[in-house]
């Protein structure tokens, strides 16, 4: 069965710092695609970043970076100069094929709150 | 704009009653879901829907129901059988059928609380 892990639960750090946030999966299929989503005070989830198992480069998007390594299943996000827009719950999730074929469930972490202090 | 909407933001339900969360969207996905999200516990399917007039079960199906008889529309109906229904709903949608290739968009929710 597929499985996210999100241990940090609550993450306060001081605007400016950077912070990681830490992502571990579990799955035994070796195509499958991995997500992060920020779920700000408003209440909706809004989509940052996909990877499929295949393409383990790193990806940085502005003060986003992702550090993928299958080696040790892990799938983290980094946020450079944080600042207070990014307190948020961030929530890693995973995808991968349905035994039966068709809809390929997504499992979510349970996510991770960051709060980022002025 | 292009999104996903859920109505009420809020909804209080007494013990015994039937409550339904609406969710329209306007992005002409095929596929449509919906989340429980409980403190600490992340989000949960409860049903999903790759195309009009059929859906599935998801992991907590017991006490909710669906439909989908227009592409734009999935209501979930959480009745008197669901033994704990108070926490954020949250429905999505995405334009891949198989729910893998691309993002989900996301609703801003509905809190439902039993009183």
């Amino acid at each position: 069965a597929q499985k996210v892990t999100q241990a940090q639960t609550e993450i306060s750090v001081v605007e400016k710092e950077d912070v990681t946030l830490d992502c571990v999966y579990e799955t035994r299929d070796t195509t499958y695609y991995l997500f992060w989503y920020k779920q700000p005070p408003s209440g909706e989830l809004v989509f940052l970043i996909r990877r499929n198992s295949f393409d383990e480069q790193n990806e940085i998007s502005g003060r986003y970076s992702w550090n993928f390594q299958k080696s040790t299943s892990s799938f983290n996000f980094t946020i450079t100069a944080s600042q207070v827009v990014d307190s948020a719950v961030y929530f890693c999730a995973l995808s991968e094929a349905d035994l039966s074929g068709g809809y390929q469930k997504v499992t979510f972490g349970t996510g991770t709150k960051l709060q980022v202090i002025p | 704009d292009g999104g996903i909407t859920q109505s009420p933001k809020y909804l209080f339900r007494k013990e015994g009653q039937n409550v339904t969360l609406s969710c329209e969207q306007n992005l002409n996905h095929d596929a449509m879901y919906w989340y429980r999200q409980d403190p600490g516990q992340g989000l949960r399917l409860i049903y999903y829907s790759q195309i009009v007039n059929d859906f599935q079960k998801g992991d907590i199906a017991e006490g909710y129901s669906v439909s989908r008889e227009k592409k734009e529309s999935f209501p979930l109906t959480v009745t008197s059988a669901q033994k704990n229904p108070t926490a954020f709903y949250l429905c999505a949608s995405s334009i891949d059928p198989s729910g893998q290739q691309t993002e989900a968009f996301f609703g801003q929710g509905t809190r439902l609380t039993v009183v």
